[in-house]
């Protein structure tokens, strides 16, 4: 999975609790990105990064935001868990210039 | 805003069959397109991409996709499938400013023996 791993790999939480999720990178890419797959909707962007203390929106950002103080690591919290962000959640690096982009094993988040 | 259409929810082929999985983009300039492939709970692969040249693009495991600009088409095919290329298939397309992914909503492939 191209150095990339996701802890952790599973949670089950309640609703109004804060998850926080880890990506980490082994590639020293620039670009992160946080996205959730849900059926019939494909993957969907959340947030990203383009540096070290520098990110920006998605399209589905609400209740989400994240965090990166260095290059290995974004990371993605909920701040009060709801229902609806049950989902799995990947972690991708790459996209500068004409490169690939490449997707960590992925999160099952189920919030009860 | 760019967007990308997988008009089928899923495929159905017989081993040894050729395959086609459609993948429809709107974007504006040029595309940079995507294959990815996904299995029973796995994370996403990625099988093969057009960034510009040859209107036919080769990628992993006997893939191939063929790019038309004047249908905005990006198929993804396969001369002849095999049982373990069941799975879930996305196209995507990049989004030159952020450099993050639009997809489509995916493409079951069955393949039967």
């Amino acid at each position: 999975d191209a150095g990339i791993t996701q802890s952790p790999r599973h949670k089950v939480t309640e609703t109004g609790t804060p998850v926080t999720l880890r990506c980490h990178q082994t590639e020293n890419h620039r670009y992160m990105y946080w996205y959730r797959q849900d059926p019939g909707h494909g993957l969907r962007l959340i947030h990203y990064s383009y540096g070290v203390k520098d990110t920006d929106k998605g399209e589905v950002s609400d209740g989400y935001s994240v965090s990166r103080s260095k290059t290995e690591d974004f990371l993605l919290t909920l701040e009060s868990a709801t229902s609806s962000q049950t989902s799995v959640y990947f972690c991708a690096i790459g996209g500068r210039g004409d490169e690939t982009q490449y997707f960590g094993p992925g999160t099952r988040l189920l919030v009860l | 805003a760019q967007s990308v259409a997988q008009p089928e929810d899923q495929v159905n082929v017989a081993e040894g069959n050729p395959l086609t999985v459609k993948c429809t983009y709107s974007v504006s300039g040029n595309p940079y397109l995507f294959w990815y492939v996904q299995y029973p709970n796995r994370g996403l692969q990625f099988l093969l991409k057009y960034i510009t040249g040859d209107n036919l693009v080769k990628g992993s495991y006997g893939f191939e996709a063929e790019f038309n600009k004047s249908q905005t088409s990006f198929h993804l095919k396969k001369p002849s499938a095999l049982v373990s290329d069941s799975a879930l298939y996305f196209c995507a397309v990049r989004d030159t400013g952020r450099r993050a992914l639009t997809f489509g909503s995916g493409t079951r492939l069955q393949v039967q023996p």
